[in-house]
Order: structure tokens, then sequence, then C-alpha cells
């Protein structure tokens, strides 16, 4: 399968910081990416579908201008989260895919821990 | 209802049984479906698509149900690395755009 990157596989911040969070596909170039998050012991959650050279769409509940999302290139999109609390503390995982009907080949993931 | 469903499990077999995950869908108009596998604090790794035709790859052997909204996993011969979270993602047509749905996974454990 395809392969996919993310940046960084951890982070701890402070309450207030902003962390960003790199999706990069490496072998092949992804019109679509998407954001989840996840937390234990529950299912994936989309956060927002990112095409390349257009705005977000994120799913409904989700804050835009507290998750902001860039998809710059066909192979790199990133995730802002502003202002960090500690209920953003999760598992935020990107995934990438030729388009939205095909199947999306996942990032690392990276786990976000804000003190 | 939610829109994707899935038996949580677990699922507990000795090596070599075959094991079956359902996995139902509540919108008749979904475009496509896969399953994934997402073992414990990893990102899901995509198993295999699911075609109307029903496909299968060597042990594994998914299919689809559109009549009855439901698409499923054979597991034949199971192994121990088979042990894992199995999630069923269906997509479905949204504004120009196709918008994937998780279950929220089956989990199987196979024992010695």
């Amino acid at each position: 399968g395809a392969v996919v990157s993310q940046h960084p596989s951890w982070v701890i911040c402070k309450s207030g910081t902003s962390v960003k969070i790199e999706c990069r596909s490496l072998d092949f170039q992804a019109t679509t990416m998407f954001w989840y998050r996840q937390f234990p012991k529950q299912s994936l959650m989309l956060m927002a579908t990112s095409n390349e050279g257009s705005k977000a769409t994120y799913e409904q509940g989700v804050e835009k201008d507290k998750f902001l999302i860039n998809h710059a290139s066909l192979t790199l999109s990133t995730l802002t989260v502003t202002s960090a609390h500690p209920e953003d503390s999760s598992f935020y995982i990107c995934s990438a895919a030729y388009s939205s009907y095909n199947e999306q080949f996942f990032g690392p993931g990276t786990r976000l821990t804000v003190l | 209802r939610k829109e994707v469903e899935q038996d949580p499990g677990p699922f507990n077999v000795p090596e070599g049984a075959t094991v079956a995950f359902n996995c139902t869908y509540s919108n008749s108009a979904s475009q496509s479906f896969f399953w994934y596998r997402q073992d414990c604090r990893k990102e899901p790794k995509l198993l295999m698509s699911v075609y109307s035709s029903g496909n299968e790859d060597g042990r594994f052997t998914a299919q689809l149900n559109r009549a009855s909204q439901y698409i499923s996993l054979l597991i034949r011969d199971s192994k121990l690395s088979d042990s894992a979270t199995y999630l069923c993602v269906v997509t479905l047509a949204s504004g120009g755009s196709y918008i994937p749905t998780f279950g929220r996974g089956t989990s199987l454990i196979v024992h010695p």
C-alpha cells in the first residue's frame, strides 16, 4: 500500500499553546486527505476532509477556528490545534487517498497530550 | 440508529478457527466499502476493499450485500497474528465528495 507519514508522532505541550501536525503522502499524489481523532477505546471520528487547493470541510461539532487545516499541495496537509487545552488530548490520525471515493492510507498518528 | 454498526466483540477463537464479522450500514446510497485492521495504539491499515462481486485475498474473504445493507469479513485458519480490531468503513456521497464513516470495530482475539 501507499506510504503516509505523520509528524510529530507524539507531543506534550502546555495548555494555551498551538501544535502543528504534518501529514505527507510519500509515494503518491493525494487529492484528498482526512483528519481523524480517536479517544481510547472509541472509534475513529472524522474531523475534516481536506481537498488540495480548497478549504477543508469540517464535520459537525468540529471548530474550524480551533483546528486549522491546510492542504497546499498534493503531498502535504497540516492540522494546527490552536490554543490547545487538556480536553484536546487525543490520538490524531491523518489519511490520504487518490480521491474521497477510494481507499485511504493512514499515517502512524500523533499522540497529543496537553498539560 | 448508528450509520455503521459492528458487534464490538471480543471474538475469542482458537488458532485455526474460522471467524466471520458483519457490519451493517443504514444509508442505502452508500458507495464504497472497506475493511481495515487496527492494532492497539496503531493506525488502521487497509485489509481489503469490498466489491459487489465479493473478493478474496488468501485467508480473507469479503462480501457485500446491498439488499440487506451489510458487509462481511470471513477469516479462515485464524493465526495468532490476526488478533486485532477490525473496522469497516462505508463512504457516502455528499456535496460532490465522499464522506467515510467508520464502525466502532470488532475485536478479535486468537488464542493458542
